[in-house]
């Protein structure tokens, strides 16, 4: 069965530092990954995926996440935050059979300190 | 704006009351799936379609919840009977086919008094 495990519930960040969300999966396959983010009274958002192409993935807003199957994870980084980067964030694996459901982690949520 | 929609957006209800939400996904995504988020929680698959058909409905939480999809364009999610439990975010995503992104909607918060 596929799984997500989010490291941390809460990271608390200054403006202007590197953030770091930890993420490990569990998977029988070579999974699909995701991040999607999660502002206030918005929809979800995707933010990257890796589907087995570059292991360096970059995705909108600065963020980018590198997959590393010898240690099962998908680590999301930004170099620098800023206070709009404040917000809930998934990590997030995919079904392989035909229905490709996600399979979410229970989020991180960021904070960025002026 | 051309992205999924659903109403309403918030819903109030007293246990033993039917619920039904809608979601309309990104015109010509043919594949539509319902999540349940709770509090504190990622959210949580229910059910798909790939078009009209529900191809996968065995998550569905008990049989108090049903969905539909009936001309292969917007879709409904009914909850009958409802329980204190069943408090949530309903979530309604669409994709353009299998392996391809899904965009959410906003969601559906219910609660159950």
């Amino acid at each position: 069965a596929q799984s997500v495990t989010q490291l941390d519930s809460h990271v608390s960040v200054s403006e202007g530092t590197p953030v770091l969300l930890r993420c490990n999966y569990s998977s029988s396959y070579s999974p699909s990954l995701f991040w999607y983010v999660q502002h206030p009274n918005k929809g979800l958002q995707l933010l990257l995926k890796y589907t087995s192409a570059a292991t360096l993935v970059k995705g909108i807003n600065g963020f980018e996440a590198e997959f590393k199957k010898s240690e099962t994870s998908f680590h999301l980084t930004k170099p620098s935050a800023h206070m709009s980067d404040a917000a809930e964030y998934f990590c997030v694996v995919s079904d392989r059979d035909g229905a490709n459901n996600l399979f979410f982690g229970t989020g991180t949520r960021l904070t960025v300190i002026p | 704006d051309t992205g999924v929609s659903q109403d309403p957006r918030h819903k109030i209800t007293k246990r033993g009351q039917n619920v039904t939400f809608r979601c309309d996904p990104i015109s010509e995504h043919n594949r539509l799936y319902w999540y349940r988020q709770t509090l504190g929680q990622g959210p949580e698959f229910l059910t798909y379609f790939q078009n009209e058909a529900q191809l996968e409905k065995s998550r569905l939480l008990s049989d108090r919840f049903s969905a539909e999809r009936p001309k292969g364009s917007f879709s409904t999610l009914e909850i009958q009977r409802t329980e204190q439990g069943d408090s949530a975010m309903y979530l309604c995503a669409s994709s353009a086919g299998l392996a391809q992104t899904q965009y959410f909607g906003p969601g559906t918060r219910l609660l159950v008094l």
